[in-house]
């Protein structure tokens, strides 16, 4: 059973840092590309970031471009989300998706929120 | 940049047809995949590649892509097919995905 479980969330100050995983579990890390997208509160989907099974290329929305940075572990089927320069609009839930470029994402882990406030 | 357009809400009654449609220049010329979320879940592939139901989701769904607009229909709409739908395509020219901004899915 494909299992993706996301921790790391919280509340942050404008300008902080949070660094949100991704443990997955139940099918072969390695050879799938990964993904995050995230909800607003009120709002709909919003694609954030998609990295390839290799790791050798990043893709980002505009505007989280330079802030954050999203890596993966392939020995330790781990996926990583490093947000820094954190903003209100960043506040939202976050899930972690199994899926990448050509491929939809077929498995979403639980949602984890992310509340960027002074 | 590549932007899709959907309808904010469809209402549709028990055992009848709910149509959900986005539109974007040329979609037909790209891969859509549609997602449902309902209250306090993750979202969930009900299909892909425009017309492909992926495992586990009834054979009431079903999907369509040509010309500018993408379609999911569900035919024999039950109560627990009442969610918030997108679809989803992957622009290669930004090396963007980009979500539909969502159909609420009513069933009276």
């Amino acid at each position: 059973e494909v299992q993706l479980l996301v921790s790391g969330g919280g509340l942050e100050r404008p300008g902080g840092s949070l660094t949100l995983s991704c443990e997955a579990s139940g099918f072969s890390f390695s050879d799938h590309g990964m993904s995050w997208v995230r909800r607003p509160p009120g709002k709909g989907l919003e694609w954030v970031s998609t990295i390839p099974a290799k790791g050798d290329k990043t893709y980002y929305t505009d505007s989280v471009k330079g802030r954050f940075t999203v890596s993966r572990d392939n020995g330790q089927n781990k996926l990583s989300l490093h947000m820094r320069d954190l903003r209100a609009e960043d506040t939202a839930l976050y899930y972690c998706s199994k899926g990448a470029l050509t491929t939809p994402f077929d498995f979403w882990g639980q949602g984890i929120p992310v509340t960027v406030s002074s | 940049s590549f932007a899709m357009t959907q309808s904010p809400s469809v209402s549709v009654s028990p055992g009848q047809t709910a149509i959900i449609t986005c539109s974007g220049d040329s979609l037909g010329d790209k891969y859509v995949h549609w997602y449902h979320q309902k209250p306090g879940q993750s979202p969930v592939l009900v299909m892909y590649q425009d017309d492909k139901r992926p495992a586990g989701i009834p054979e009431r769904f079903s999907g369509s892509n040509f010309g500018n607009t993408a379609t999911l229909t569900i035919s024999g709409t039950q109560a627990i097919d009442e969610a918030d739908y997108y679809c989803q395509t992957w622009d290669s020219l930004i090396a963007h995905y980009v979500f539909g901004p969502g159909t609420k899915v009513t069933v009276l």
